[in-house]
């Protein structure tokens, strides 16, 4: 399976500020995703990286407060804009090369809003 | 919307026991379930998966079961040891789409 490399594996940040995290697959992916998990919590889905066009978003989660990008088949990027307290989670970016196929993910970004 | 239910939430087991993880899922739409095991600080890994199309699938001492009917898999994990002990997702999709539904996890402890 493909290798994910996510980054930084962890932040403290101010709130109000902004952080953008990267993914980097070792190969070309058809499907691109991040990922919420509250501490002790199960994965909630965030959003769909469609290449080369705006990203699918689940319901609860809005581009203006989670702009995606996704330029080639390789690497997509999340954005925590506004920060606040309640954004303090573990963010996950996992690939997929078709469906029904595995999901491998990255090994998380760790963000901590104060 | 798919639902997936997992139990128990926690589990300990003595090493060399077996250890049982249970989830339910509601659309019969769904037809991919992987299992996941995420050790702290680390993303989920795939350990097993299973195709509708597949009762029982097994690789050393994992092994997982689906039951269509009953809309139920399960993961067995024969002669645990210490390093099973983590938290397990299980999951399911379907063809028509690609997003992945996880159930709320397991955190196993093998006990030494």
């Amino acid at each position: 399976s493909a290798v994910i490399s996510q980054k930084p594996s962890r932040d403290i940040c101010q709130r109000g500020t902004s952080l953008t995290i990267q993914c980097q697959v070792d190969s070309q992916v058809t499907m691109m995703f991040w990922y919420r998990q509250q501490p002790g919590q199960s994965l909630t889905l965030i959003a769909t990286a469609n290449q080369g066009s705006e990203a699918t978003y689940e319901s609860g989660f809005v581009i203006d407060k989670f702009p995606i990008s996704r330029p080639n088949l390789t690497f997509s990027t999340l954005t925590v804009s506004n920060m606040s307290p309640e954004d303090s989670s573990i963010y996950l970016c996992s690939g997929q090369g078709a469906v029904d196929t595995e999901a491998f993910f990255g090994q998380g970004t760790r963000l901590t809003v104060v | 919307g798919e639902n997936v239910e997992q139990h128990p939430s926690t589990l300990s087991v003595q090493e060399g026991d077996s250890a049982v993880i249970k989830c339910t899922y509601s659309d019969s739409a769904s037809n991919y379930f992987p299992w996941y095991k995420q050790e702290l600080g680390k993303g989920p890994q795939l350990i097993i998966d299973i195709r509708s199309n597949v009762g029982e699938k097994k690789d050393q001492r994992i092994a997982v079961t689906l039951n269509k009917t009953a809309k139920h898999f399960s993961l067995h994990i024969t002669e645990t040891q210490p390093e099973d002990s983590a938290v397990y997702f299980c999951a399911a999709s379907q063809s028509t789409g690609n997003q992945f539904y996880f159930g709320t996890g397991t955190s196993l402890t093998v006990i030494p």
